[in-house]
């Protein structure tokens, strides 16, 4: 079982651009958290995908979107890229509220 | 006021040394997770606790639900052990992970 899986692990953006950030859960994993954290910080959260539906969201604006596909993997859409939008990005993958198993994060830098 | 307090902020100890991570949150709680976080960022479960203790290794960690609080215990520390240490709750009435400042460990040989 190769865990929680991110991709990319690093990327380097411009001002303005969008990314995409993917996510492959644990096997048997059925929900999805995306967190942000910012260097020096804690994670934030961002959202959460079950069933396919944003089943909760953090205190983030609607240029973060996600999606969760029927095999469970998830996606974080960012638009419109600010410099404070620099941060890892962690994803974290559970069999409904059972512990949380988290990826190894994807590193994003906007310049 | 964070709504999950950790202590300490940062702990020095030698190698072998018996180390403690403490964790207070302020309502009920449906579950609480010990969090190690490596420089780089890769963030390892090592525990999720309802009640009682777990053990795993030369990690112990304990929770008393009538106080709210938790400890993570390290026996035998080594120099692999620093990391930061991130206590985080999910409430009750939520689904998200709410986590604490995090404990930053350093081993020394």
């Amino acid at each position: 079982d190769a865990g929680v899986t991110q991709s990319p692990t690093h990327l380097i953006k411009t001002r303005g651009q969008q990314v995409t950030l993917r996510c492959s859960p644990k096997s048997g994993h059925d929900t999805v958290s995306w967190y942000q954290q910012a260097l020096g910080q804690g994670p934030q959260f961002i959202f959460q995908y079950y069933e396919e539906e944003e089943r909760q969201r953090g205190n983030f604006p609607d240029r973060f979107s996600g999606h969760q596909f029927p095999n469970y993997s998830s996606e974080l859409n960012v638009n419109a890229l600010l410099l404070g939008d620099s941060a890892l990005y962690l994803c974290a993958s559970s069999l409904g509220d059972l512990e949380a198993f988290f990826g190894q994060g994807t590193r994003l830098t906007v310049v | 006021k964070n709504e999950v307090e950790q202590s300490p902020q940062n702990l020095t100890a030698q190698e072998g040394e018996f180390i403690t991570i403490n964790c207070s949150y302020s309502v009920g709680i449906s579950a609480l997770h010990w969090l190690q976080q490596h420089p780089g960022g890769g963030i390892v479960s090592l525990f999720m606790l309802s009640s009682g203790k777990k053990k795993h290794g030369r990690l112990i960690a304990t929770i008393n639900i009538q106080e709210k609080h938790s400890s993570l215990h390290i026996t035998a520390s080594h120099p692999r052990d620093s990391a930061v240490y991130i206590c985080a709750v999910i409430y009750d009435s939520n689904y998200q992970l709410i986590w604490g400042a995090g404990t930053k460990l350093i081993i020394k040989p």
